[in-house]
């Protein structure tokens, strides 16, 4: 059973431009979770999503970012416009209940 | 919003000493603590957890004990090697069972 992946690994985007995160979960999971870690820092909630739902999006900065979780394919994770203050690790998590979360190995994201 | 705090911050010790780490929340409706461990450049690895019926949780050299009263978690290791050296957080399940709430983190540095 494959663990949860991440794509890219690594995103260099310029001010202004848009970034887009992709997030498979492990097979037979249907919680998706996206969290931000700055430098030295813990991760931060951003939104919780199940299949085509998002549950909970209390973490996530009110404008240019957006997540989904279609029905076919993975969870996007979209900031529009970036600033560099979005360089950031992004990093998702998929939960079979709802309750125990497995991440994957994240998203460098460097803003220029 | 959930508050949870870690102590201590930073931890070193000798090969083959325990170490000890705390993690305190402020949600009393919390039932959910897990441990992750995180080494530099990689994911938030879970390494043990504990629901809120169950007072301790053991897993070979790493266990985990709960005090739901006094609303905290504590994270043991014994027998320490070098490659337990890495960042722990502890992450308490808060605000309706909808998102992990870091801690700040624990950095633990084995010497041999």
């Amino acid at each position: 059973n494959a663990g949860v992946m991440q794509n890219p690994r690594h995103l260099v985007r310029r001010r202004g431009q848009e970034a887009r995160l992709r997030c498979s979960p492990m097979k037979g999971h249907s919680h998706v979770y996206w969290y931000r870690q700055l430098p030295e820092e813990g991760l931060k909630f951003m939104v919780y999503l199940q299949k085509e739902n998002i549950i909970d999006e209390s973490g996530m900065p009110k404008e240019r970012f957006s997540a989904e979780f279609p029905k076919e394919g993975p969870s996007i994770l979209r900031i529009q416009q970036v600033v560099r203050g979005d360089s950031a690790a992004y990093f998702c998590a998929s939960s079979p209940t709802g309750v125990e979360q497995y991440f994957g190995p994240g998203t460098r994201l460097t803003v220029t | 919003g959930e508050n949870v705090e870690q102590h201590p911050s930073t931890l070193s010790v000798q090969e083959g000493d325990s170490a000890v780490i705390k993690c305190t929340y402020s949600d009393s409706a919390s039932n959910y603590f897990p441990w992750y461990k995180q080494e530099l450049g990689k994911r938030p690895q879970l390494i043990i957890d504990i629901r809120s019926n169950v007072g301790e949780k053991k897993d070979q050299r790493i266990a985990v004990t709960l005090n739901k009263t006094a609303k905290h978690f504590s994270l043991h290791i014994t027998e320490t090697q070098p490659e337990d050296s890495a960042v722990y957080f502890c992450a308490p399940l808060g605000e309706y069972g909808n998102k992990l709430v870091f801690g700040a983190g624990t950095i633990l540095r084995v010497k041999s």
